[in-house]
């Protein structure tokens, strides 16, 4: 079945620092990837579609100049967390859906946040 | 305003019993998901259910979605310990983006 591959899957940063985030689709293509974040004990908040060879589609509220993604091929799409502070430690998880494969998403494994 | 609406947000049961999680929207979904979370990691893809009335089996879980395609249920039999974790329901509208219920996060005691 379709996988998603995400890491690291969790990382620790200094207040100021930036952050990459990778998600790979490991046997699909993928023209579409989104981007999420899972506070503790919370459901999953829907930050930005990622389109793969044009910009991401932010939600709203959501600051693209913090939160800049990348999506240059058709298996990899990148978070980087700008400038992070403590109120960007969160658990965030990437998705994809294989063309041809139903309605369901496969997700990455997320990637845990501290910035300290 | 929250799409998707789950209740209830917290269970906790006896090995043995029976549970239903409810997922009810006054919006019409092209089609809605149930994903299980276990803590740290991403969330799996248990069903999609796609057509108004259909019911889905996966062992003790049955999955129903309801004639309007506005809402879901999941409901699981003699609940055993291996099913504590988040469930979570996600509706999709035609080529928007998944939109998440807040959860549902169950334990079940031995």
């Amino acid at each position: 079945g379709a996988v998603v591959s995400q890491h690291p899957s969790w990382v620790i940063c200094k207040s100021g620092t930036s952050v990459k985030i990778e998600c790979r689709s490991l046997d699909f293509q993928a023209t579409t990837m989104f981007w999420y974040r899972q506070f503790p004990k919370q459901s999953l908040m829907l930050m930005a579609t990622s389109n793969e060879g044009s910009k991401a589609t932010y939600e709203q509220g959501v600051e693209k100049d913090k939160f800049l993604i990348n999506h240059a091929s058709l298996t990899l799409s990148t978070l980087t967390v700008t400038s992070a502070h403590p109120e960007d430690s969160s658990f965030y998880i990437c998705s994809a859906r294989e063309a041809g494969r139903g309605y369901g998403y496969t997700f990455g494994s997320g990637t845990r946040l501290t910035v300290v | 305003t929250q799409l998707l609406e789950q209740s209830p947000q917290f269970l906790s049961i006896q090995e043995g019993e029976n549970l239903t999680v409810y997922c009810n929207s006054s919006s019409v979904f092209s089609s809605l998901q149930w994903y299980r979370q276990e803590p740290g990691e991403g969330p799996v893809l248990l069903v999609t259910v796609v057509t108004g009335g259909e019911v889905k089996k996966l062992k003790r879980l049955t999955f129903q979605f309801g004639d309007a395609r506005k809402d879901s249920s999941l409901h699981i039999t003699a609940a055993q310990p291996g099913d504590t974790g988040l469930y979570l329901c996600a509706g999709q509208r035609g080529n928007t983006p998944l939109v998440f219920g807040k959860g549902t996060r169950l334990s079940v005691i031995a």
